[in-house]
């Protein structure tokens, strides 16, 4: 079946605007993870999804980052005021489960959204 | 805190010849996995191999195979026979057991040279 997409695959925007970065999780998938790769660096946890709750948002930067999954299946990440410091690869997961106790549930990984924010 | 390190910003091989990258993490944990990812051009993550915590086996996968040493908290992978298709970022991640979180080292790159 299909992977994981994200549109757009690449987002160029001026300091201050705001940007919405779109992820298509495959089907079936309860858990949705959105994860930020910044240059030359390991990705870095933002926000996870179980159904259409964000069960954990620790990783969320600041106010201007906001994540939502209103149907429980495609998410979108939004991004007030961008910044130049949110230049970035932006990639999105999706999982059967998240943190049941005792299983692993492998995360599958989209292309990512490089957003550069000149 | 847990902490994932790899030491090797950049590697390089000739085809066909084995490389190991290294790992090394720290955490207070006991029930964890272990895992590294392969990230190409394209960008999409794709898991290599997984380890267990509990498992004292080393996992393998085809050509590619890990060394887990628990008390040395050091988790490197090999891979055999190398492809040129191996040339891409390779990434080291721990997740607890029951969580969700992969915490990244910060990946090394590798290049295989016809």
């Amino acid at each position: 079946g299909a992977g994981v997409s994200q549109t757009p695959s690449n987002k160029v925007t001026e300091k201050g605007k705001y940007v919405e970065l779109r992820c298509d999780p495959i089907s079936g998938h309860t858990a949705l993870y959105w994860y930020r790769q910044s240059l030359g660096q390991g990705p870095e946890f933002l926000i996870y999804f179980q159904g259409t709750g964000a069960a954990d948002d620790s990783g969320l930067p600041n106010d201007r980052f906001f994540a939502v999954r209103p149907e429980g299946s495609v998410s979108t990440l939004k991004i007030q005021r961008t910044e130049r410091g949110d230049s970035a690869v932006y990639l999105c997961a999706s999982s059967l489960k998240g943190g049941v106790a005792g299983y692993y549930n492998e995360q599958f990984f989209g292309p990512g959204t490089r957003l550069t924010v000149l | 805190a847990q902490t994932v390190t790899q030491s090797q910003p950049e590697m390089s091989v000739q085809e066909a010849e084995t490389v190991t990258l290294s790992c090394t993490y720290d955490t207070s944990e006991s029930n964890y996995y272990l895992f590294w990812y392969k990230q190409p051009p394209s960008r999409q993550m794709i898991l290599v191999i997984r380890q267990e915590a509990y498992k004292q086996q080393n996992a393998t996968e085809n050509r590619f195979s890990v060394n887990f040493q628990k008390a040395a908290k050091s988790f490197s992978l090999k891979i055999s026979d190398s492809q040129l298709g191996d040339t891409a970022m390779y990434f080291c991640a721990f997740m607890k057991r029951s969580n969700y979180q992969l915490i990244w080292g910060a990946g090394t790159k590798l290049i295989i040279k016809p």
